[in-house]
């Protein structure tokens, strides 16, 4: 199994600024995802973290917004730009093996919250 | 399109009873899907996972049966705990190969004491 952490676990920011969450996993995972849950909904998929090349997104996500980087296989970011209250959220990342049937596991999230 | 659904948002049980947690999903083509909890604060977490080639699987205390016919599947926890109290989540990967999952909308387990 992976163990997955994040940082920071929650932060409250201003209308306007940016965010960058970090995403650390414990052992090489050929895949690694970053997630939006809204309050008491599923979770939805914003991008892709493709280790060496840009990220692939989501429809309705795009880079400008949400720019990502993953330098190698057990690091990546998210960076929630210009944020805006309806960013408000839990950002959770994720990483698979290299199986498509391997389990994928999850970081605890990231709890945002916009003023 | 695919979907993965839910039939109940919340679930109350009393603690001892059995839970029974119950997904629809629409491709018939899926063949594989996953069952995660998610405590409150936390990531979700897997539970167990079954392959279209099985009807049903255990784990501790947990049962996922699937019926390919009515493209149901249902997780069934045993003599449920206060520590069961969470969101539960099934999956599905997608048709394309992708890794990516498909989360249904969630049900909400509270356990009564």
């Amino acid at each position: 199994s992976a163990v997955i952490s994040q940082k920071p676990s929650r932060d409250i920011c201003q209308r306007g600024t940016s965010l960058t969450i970090q995403c650390q996993v414990d052992s090489q995972v050929t895949m690694m995802f970053w997630y939006r849950q809204q309050p008491g909904q599923s979770l939805t998929l914003i991008a892709t973290a493709n280790q060496g090349s840009e990220a692939t997104y989501e429809s309705g996500f795009v880079i400008d917004k949400f720019p990502i980087s993953r330098p190698n296989l057990t690091f990546s970011t998210l960076t929630v730009s210009n944020m805006s209250p309806e960013d408000s959220s839990i950002y959770l990342c994720s990483g698979q093996g290299q199986g498509v049937t391997d389990t994928q596991y999850f970081g605890p999230g990231t709890r945002l919250t916009v003023l | 399109g695919e979907s993965v659904g839910l039939h109940l948002p919340t679930l109350s049980v009393q603690e001892g009873d059995n839970s029974i947690i119950n997904c629809a999903y629409s491709n018939s083509a899926s063949d594989y899907f996953i069952w995660y909890k998610q405590e409150s604060g936390k990531g979700p977490q897997f539970i167990i996972d079954i392959r279209s080639n099985m009807d049903k699987r255990q784990g501790q205390r947990v049962t996922v049966l699937l019926n390919k016919t009515v493209k149901h599947l249902s997780l069934q926890i045993a003599a449920t705990q206060p520590g069961d109290s969470a969101v539960y989540f099934c999956a599905e990967p997608r048709m394309d190969s992708s890794y990516k999952l498909i989360f249904g909308s969630g049900t909400r387990l509270l356990v009564r004491p």
